[in-house]
Formats: C-alpha cells, structure tokens, sequence
C-alpha cells in the first residue's frame, strides 16, 4: 500500500520560502509512469495545483506559481520536496502531496494516491 | 486563460439520481484530456473516484459512473446516498498541465 506524507513547519512568514517534504512509503519513488505532486487548498475553498515532477528530472509547474515553485525528488530518501518563494497571506493552504499515475505503455493521468494534507499558515 | 467549469452546488434526494460536469471554457472536453473525478469531505483529504473518463478506482461504489455527455464530462451518482453529500472536482490533462474544477458541493436531502 502506497503511503504518502507531507512534513513542514506549521507557520512561515510572509516574504520568506515555504519548504515541505512528502515522504513516500510503500514503493520506490523511482518507479516509473509516475509524477510527484502538490496540490493545495486554501481555507473553504478548492483544490490547485501546484506542480509536479519525474524522478528523473521533468518538472512541470502551474503557469500562476511558476516563477515562486521549486518540486524536486530525493530519490536516496525516497521522499519528494517542494519550495514555495515570497510567500504572503494568500498562499496560507492545506498543502498534499500526491502520486500522479500517467502510465507508461498505457497512459492514465490521475492523482493515484493523497497525503492527508498539512496545513501551512502564512503569518507574521 | 483555460479554465475548468463546474456547477458551485448540487442537490439531490436520497435515493436519486445526480449528473454532476466538467467543462472547459475553451472547447469540449473529450477523453485525451483524462478527465478524472475526486470526493472531498470536510477535514479529508481527496478520494479518488474516476479516472481516464469512465474507470472506478478501487474500492468505489459502482453507483458512481463517468462518460462524456456533449461536451463536458460528468460524473453520476445512481442512488445517492447521504454519505455522498461532499465536495467533487473535476480533473484535466491538458499537454502536461494539471487543471482542477472549482469543485462541486453536493447535497444529499
């Protein structure tokens, strides 16, 4: 069973980098067909995308968050990381990470597996 | 900018039947875009329901169903329950960018 948990401080302040780690459990984060992700939502309302990565390298990150986002893979830790720049009070969010299954002989595209979510407040 | 069109709010009678959508505003959806669906309770996080249109994920109910009808896709529940009463989002692949529906809250009463 794929396990998925995010881990990071609680609280950041605005204009500093908002850091989180998902640590995967269950499978190797080298496996293939499938993109690391976040995903987050802001309190009472929807879900956004944030970005997502190969093991091997391709990033792919949503064009509203792109110059701010970092998604990176530690493939020795078996974990995932994602960086979030210049932060204010609009990016307080419940972050998840999530497994995104886009196939590999066959093609899929869907969020597989979900991280139950941290909650990150953006405050001085 | 494209976006992905969903009704805010849905209501339903137990034991009814609900055809929640997903759009786009910038044409029809069809299934090279991999539409796929997620169930959001308060204070969990998302629960897959569908994906690449029309396949169940494990372990879900088979009175929820996925098709294309016209243009968007939908997403059916077949005698709804009360513990379907939840959030819904519509997901779509759009050449290796993630687009996310605002999400519809579905009543059950």
């Amino acid at each position: 069973q794929v396990r998925l948990q995010e881990s990071g401080p609680g609280l950041v302040k605005p204009s500093q980098t908002l850091s989180l780690t998902c640590t995967v459990s269950g499978d190797s984060i080298s496996s293939d067909g499938y993109y690391w992700s976040w995903i987050r939502q802001p309190p009472g309302k929807g879900l956004e995308w944030i970005g997502y990565m190969y093991y091997s390298g391709s990033t792919y990150y949503n064009p509203s968050l792109k110059s701010r986002v970092t998604i990176s893979v530690d493939t020795s830790k078996n974990q995932f990381s994602l960086k979030l720049s210049s932060v204010t009070a609009a990016d307080t969010a419940v972050y998840y990470c999530a497994r995104y299954y886009y196939g590999s002989r066959n093609f899929y595209n869907y969020f597989q597996h979900w991280g139950q979510g941290t909650l990150v407040t953006v405050s001085s | 900018q494209t976006v992905v069109t969903q009704e805010p709010s849905f209501s339903v009678s137990p034991g009814g039947t609900v055809t929640l959508t997903c759009g786009l505003n910038s044409g029809p959806v069809s299934t090279s875009y991999f539409p796929s669906w997620y169930q959001q309770k308060p204070g969990q996080a998302p629960r897959t329901l569908i994906y690449r249109t029309n396949t169940r994920s494990s372990g879900v109910p088979d009175r929820f169903s996925g098709s294309i009808l016209g243009n968007k896709a939908a997403l059916t529940i077949t005698g709804a329950q009360a513990d379907d009463e939840a959030d819904y989002y519509c997901v779509l692949y759009l050449s290796s960018v993630i687009l996310i529906g605002g999400g519809t809250k579905l009543t059950v009463l």
